[in-house]
Order: structure tokens, then sequence, then C-alpha cells
């Protein structure tokens, strides 16, 4: 099973400010790494597809990046609606796994 | 555009199989393109992959869960369901349903599932 180890846990941030999460893959797994938000009490919403690819109606303040083992997710220019939990989710090989998350806060 | 809903008890007794559906609305589950997927969410906690299945009943799910789980399609209803044996409190959760490729697009709202007696 590929392991997906996200970090920060949490951050604290400040509206307007550079947000980097970044989520290790255990062993390579090409670009098949796909980001998602999460607010409270909703279902996960995909921000990003296969690294780096955009989705449609996704602001494009929302950018990833990475390939193999390490990839990043970025939020250039933090707004309030931006509050959530992040999950990075691999689908290089089964079974799918998911990175433990990362809390977004706004100060 | 494609809607996903879950349905099923919201409260199941220890060592009793939990049961679960998923209904489609505004698209059809007999789609060649995607497989149809439950992922789960204890309190507090992550994301876990359950399982997925194919609009043909093929399945595959998460060796985690062993042989626990049981996943069919009903393409004339436009209907998946999952099915749990032998629950215990770990497998409290809200419980997803998603349609995927790779990405997971489109998801249910979940529907929150307690073991309690």
């Amino acid at each position: 099973e590929i392991v997906l180890t996200q970090s920060p846990d949490f951050q604290s941030v400040t509206p307007k400010e550079k947000v980097t999460i970044t989520c290790r893959a255990s062993q390579s797994i090409g670009s098949s790494l796909h980001w998602y938000q999460q607010k409270p009490d909703q279902s996960p919403k995909v921000l990003i597809k296969y690294a780096s690819q955009s989705i449609s109606g996704v602001p494009s303040r929302f950018s990833g990046s990475g390939s193999g083992t390490d990839f990043t997710l970025t939020i250039d220019g933090l707004e309030a609606e931006d509050a959530a939990a992040y999950y990075c989710h691999q689908s290089s090989s089964l079974p799918h796994t998911f990175g433990g998350g990362t809390k977004v806060e706004i100060k | 555009q494609l809607q996903l809903q879950e349905s099923g008890p919201g409260v199941v007794k220890p060592s009793e199989t939990l049961s679960l559906t998923c209904t489609a609305s505004g698209g059809s589950i007999g789609s060649t393109e995607y497989y149809w997927g439950w992922i789960r969410q204890p309190p507090g906690k992550g994301l876990e992959w359950i399982g997925s299945v194919f609009y043909s009943g093929s399945t595959y799910h998460n060796p985690s869960l062993r042989s626990r789980v049981t996943m069919s399609v009903d393409t004339s209803k436009n209907q998946f369901s999952l099915k749990l044996s032998s629950v215990t409190a770990a497998d409290t959760a809200v419980y997803y349903c998603a349609r995927h490729q790779a990405d997971m697009d489109v998801w249910g709202k979940g529907t929150t599932v307690t073991v309690s007696s």
C-alpha cells in the first residue's frame, strides 16, 4: 500500500498569504496524485487532478506541482473561504489511499 | 449534472451488517468511463477508500477491510450498494459515495453511520 504523508498537519494563515502544502508518497506514483478541499460538514471537492491539472470552476489561486514522490498544493493569495481541510489522494495503485490531511485556519 | 445520494440506516448494532445504497440522478451509472466508489471518514479523522464497483459488476476493495465488503450495482435503478459485515465501533463514520476515473470528481453529501447497541 502506498502511504501519503502530508505536511503540515495544521496551518494558521493570514488572508492574502501564500499557502504551501506538501504530500510525499512512499514510492513513485508518477503524476497520479489529486488534491481535495473539504469544508466543515461538506463532502470533499476535487481541486487539482494528476498533480497539476486544473479543474473547471476551481479558482486559479489553487495550483499543484510535482511528480514521482513529492507533490505540492499552493494557494496563492488565501481567501477567507479557503478555510478547510486539504487532502491528497493517489490513484497509481490499489488500494487508493489518501494523505492524513492539512487543516488550514484563517487568522 | 450528476448527483449522488447515499441512503441507509443511521445506526447499526455491533456484529451486524451495514447496508448502504447510492442513487445517481442526472446521469447514468451504466457509463463505461467511470467507477463508483465508497469512501468513509471516522469522526474527526481522514478519508479511507473502501472499494469501487464498475457498471459490469466487477469490484475491487481495500484489503484492510478483508472480506467484510460486498459491493454491487443495479443499473436498472441507477444505484450501487455497499454491505459491510461484522461491524464494530471502529466502523462508525460518515460514508460517502463518489464517481471516479482517477480523481473522484462527484461526491454524495455523505451519510453518518453509528455502530452502537
